[in-house]
């Protein structure tokens, strides 16, 4: 089945540690995302990567890196700087071009204590 | 920068009824995508329908059909026969027409439907 699969689902760190949340997809989808989603809110923008090699900041960054090293793969870091970690977070993938059709993941749920 | 506003924090209808969920938004552009997406409890956001700012025929998929307003800045989303599976969160999300770039969606803040038997 093709998709897009995060693990885990659940995600519980201590203070001060930086985190990596896992996204791929088997779609062979050139676009993917990552979202912060908290409660009250829609989803907003961390990063988003075009092709291999390259991604841009969205609208959060600060307090998040990522990397595109293979195709399917676009890791999530956490780091210590990131003042409110506690929060869920969606990958997503979508062809290039065809930015508006975006495919969602499961998302993990993501708590600092 | 582009805004969505969904100013109904949640909506209630009877099952089998419509209900009609409002989204507005503000943009300087004149191309760009709407939609609107479910967020059922396990949380996966669902596509519901995507409108196109060029097309003037408001976009349809089966119960759910939208209103779009260009002029208005104004897409709502209306349900028919609301079923007990409709219940969820409900996001509107823009996405500017940028010719193959890869940028993000915005979503508005969301709309917790509740479905009464």
């Amino acid at each position: 089945d093709g998709g897009i699969t995060q693990s885990p689902k659940y995600l519980f760190r201590k203070e001060g540690q930086n985190v990596t949340l896992s996204c791929e997809q088997n779609l062979n989808h050139d676009a993917m995302y990552w979202y912060r989603q908290d409660p009250g809110q829609g989803l907003r923008l961390i990063y988003y990567s075009q092709i291999v090699n390259d991604f841009q900041k969205g609208d959060i960054a600060e307090g998040y890196s990522v990397s595109r090293e293979k195709k399917e793969s676009f890791p999530l870091t956490v780091t210590s700087a990131q003042k409110n970690p506690t929060a869920f977070y969606l990958c997503a993938s979508s062809i290039a071009g065809r930015a508006y059709e975006q495919y969602f993941g499961p998302g993990t749920r993501l708590t600092v204590t | 920068a582009q805004t969505v506003t969904q100013s109904q924090p949640e909506m209630s209808v009877q099952e089998a009824e419509t209900v009609t969920l409002s989204c507005t938004y503000d943009t300087s552009e004149s191309d760009y995508y709407l939609f609107w997406y479910k967020q059922p409890p396990s949380r996966q956001m669902i596509l519901v329908i995507r409108q196109e700012a060029y097309k003037q025929q408001n976009a349809t998929e089966n119960r759910f059909s939208v209103n779009f307003q260009k002029a208005a800045k104004s897409f709502s989303l209306k349900i028919s026969d609301s079923q007990l599976g409709d219940a969820a969160m409900y996001f509107c999300a823009y996405r500017s027409y940028s010719g193959g770039g890869a940028d993000g969606l915005t979503f508005g803040k969301g709309t917790h439907l509740i479905i009464q038997p």
